[in-house]
């Protein structure tokens, strides 16, 4: 079953601007992921906030977690043209099992 | 440098054919994965592995089977009993088994084709 979903499916963007992408899950979580795939390659991780954080930074990326509303944010300030790639976000369950549970994504465009 | 090879890149099946994907890591992880991936439909967990000849089934395990008789190597074999094959296969591993806040590392995937 799907945990998390991603908001939206699809974003287009220029260049210098800032992509927000969403991720809604349904049951309770130890930590969820962020993952970014260029077509065709497999996942690269990006960022892992655990359940008792609500904000992490790296580089250009910010991910809040609103653990209330079982929900994500994962923000890419000042993007560029080798942003353009699907995102995942990637949810533990908490009943102790390392397996992930991924989205759908949401596909990204940055046009220069 | 540490990595998932997966080979081939490309793989085609003819109706009744069994086929075997590979997937190598020299990470030195644990625990291993193998997930499909269809157009919009994300990723989807079929088996998995946490120790040396021991491996779980995920939500869609009908079809194919693994083993896993070393730490670096967790082939997947897709049966003539999946009848529909084509996706796009991932292996990925991860550094310990059982525990939490464990990034997978992933390979670069198999494509795998109906002739």
């Amino acid at each position: 079953s799907q945990q998390g979903e991603e908001d939206p499916q699809a974003l287009s963007i220029q260049e210098g601007e800032n992509a927000t992408m969403n991720c809604s899950y349904k049951t309770s979580i130890n930590n969820l992921q962020w993952y970014r795939q260029n077509s065709g390659r497999g996942l690269v991780h990006l960022i892992l906030i655990r359940s008792n954080e609500r904000e992490k930074h790296s580089g250009r990326l910010r991910v809040t977690l609103d653990t209330s509303k079982k929900s994500s944010s994962l923000l890419i300030t000042a993007s560029r043209a080798a942003d353009t790639a699907s995102y995942f976000c990637a949810t533990d369950a908490q009943s102790g099992y390392s397996t992930l549970t991924f989205g759908k994504g949401t596909m990204l465009l940055v046009s220069p | 440098d540490g990595g998932i090879t997966q080979s081939p890149k490309y793989l085609f099946r003819k109706e009744g054919q069994n086929v075997t994907l590979s997937c190598e890591q020299n990470l030195n992880h644990d625990a291993m994965y193998w997930y499909r991936q269809d157009p919009g439909q994300g990723l989807r967990l079929i088996y998995y592995s946490q120790i040396v000849n021991d491996f779980q089934k995920g939500d869609i395990a009908e079809g194919y089977s693994v083993s896993r008789e070393k730490k670096e190597s967790f082939p997947l074999t897709v049966t003539s009993a999946q009848k529909n094959p084509t996706a796009f296969y991932l292996c990925a591993s991860s550094k310990e088994r059982q525990s939490f806040n464990q990034p997978q590392h992933f390979g670069d995937g198999t494509r795998l084709s109906i002739l």
